[in-house]
Parts: C-alpha cells; structure tokens; sequence
C-alpha cells in the first residue's frame, strides 16, 4: 500500500485563526478524502478531492496530484472545528483507502 | 438515504465470547469496507467486499476474525473467540465504484473486551 503522512500532528488555535494542514502521499493515487473525526467519534466527510480545489464554508481543500499532495484550509476556526483530521488515498493500483494519522485540532477561545 | 448504518453502537464482552458486529450499508453502493481504529494503530482496513464479494482481506488480523455479506445491504465482522486486545472502534464503509466516488462512514461500534 502507499503511505499517507500528516502534519502537523497537533495544532492549538485561538477562534478566529486560520491553519493549514497538510496530507503526502507516496504514490499516484485516483481517489482522495478528507474527514473531521468530531470528539463523538464520527467520521464526517469534508471533501472528496483526487485533484484540484473545492471550497465549502469555511473549509478548502486543494490536492496538487502531481506533487503528491494536498492541503485541508481551515479559516476563521471555531470550537466547533475541534477535533483530528484525517486524510485517506486510494492508489491507483488498488481500491481501498489508506490513512494517515491524522491531525489533532483544538480550537480555544 | 440513512447512511452505513451499524449496531450495537456499544458492546461490552467478555474474553472468549463471540461478537458479532452488524452493517448495513448506503443503499446501491457496491462497495462495503471494514476498519478498525485504535490508538496504537490508527485506522487500518480489516478487509472489503465489491459485489458481495469478498476482495481483499489480507488486514484481518488472525482466524477469529471473520467476515460476510450475504446481500447487498448487509455484512457482519465476527470475532470468535474475542480478546481484550481486540477492543477498539470498528467502521463500516461503503462506496460506488470506490475508484472514482467517495465513501461515507458508519458512526461505529465501540467494542470493549473485559
């Protein structure tokens, strides 16, 4: 399988900041996803990105394919956006998803 | 649609009972995983079905572990005998055409083995 990296692994934000978190990967891949994993334990899909930008709200996401990689952008953080954020990514060669360790956002006001 | 639906949501048990762990997936996916999440290990794919069929089980960890998906709209993972290591949070997935669509998650089953 490939290997999915994240960083940071743990971020503390002051509501209102903004961030950027960051998936690699180490091989082509044709299916990417973003989760918030909410303190409750559900997964929430956030985007399904295998390239290129999406916007929702407050959240954006871009994967660069090419470089192996993709951002998760949160701006003007809210509590609520606490939580650990995954990234997971299909290979090409394969059909399931792999995921990284995630990043594990808390959000003080 | 409801979603991957799972139950129990909670199960306590103790060593050497079997579990049985229950899924019922987003009406017409075609593709139906199962992971396992702990602290040590992270999410790991257990293994996944497309078409009912069993594809890819080369994550489950040892011979009690078991699944099966008789129909589309349901799968069991088994575990017989279970052991306290075995306690962690179990998803289920599913997707359509899991190459090129998205997959959604179950809210999971937090397993406890006393």
């Amino acid at each position: 399988g490939i290997q999915v990296e994240q960083s940071p692994p743990d971020l503390i934000l002051q509501e209102g900041a903004n961030s950027t978190l960051r998936c690699n990967f180490s091989d082509s891949v044709n299916n990417l996803q973003w989760f918030h994993q909410n303190p409750w334990g559900q997964l929430i899909n956030l985007f399904y990105i295998p390239s290129g930008t999406k916007q929702n709200g407050r959240l954006s996401a871009t994967t660069v394919a090419t470089e192996r990689y993709s951002l998760l952008y949160i701006s003007s953080s809210q509590t609520t956006d606490s939580g650990v954020y995954f990234c997971a990514a299909c290979p090409n060669t394969g059909n399931q998803f792999y995921f990284g360790t995630g990043t594990s956002l808390t959000v003080i006001p | 649609d409801a979603g991957v639906i799972q139950s129990p949501r909670h199960e306590v048990t103790e060593m050497g009972q079997e579990v049985t762990l229950r899924c019922k997936p987003i009406s017409g996916h075609d593709y139906l995983f199962w992971y396992r999440q702990t602290m040590m290990r992270g999410l790991e794919l257990l293994i996944y079905f497309n078409n009912n069929v069993p594809i890819d089980d080369s994550g489950m960890p040892e011979d009690r572990f078991s699944a099966k998906m008789p129909n589309a709209s349901f799968s069991t993972l088994k575990i017989q005998p279970s052991e306290p290591r075995d306690s962690a949070v179990y998803f289920c997935a599913s997707s359509f055409l899991a190459r090129q669509l998205e997959a959604f998650f179950g809210q999971g089953t937090r397993l406890t083995v006393v």
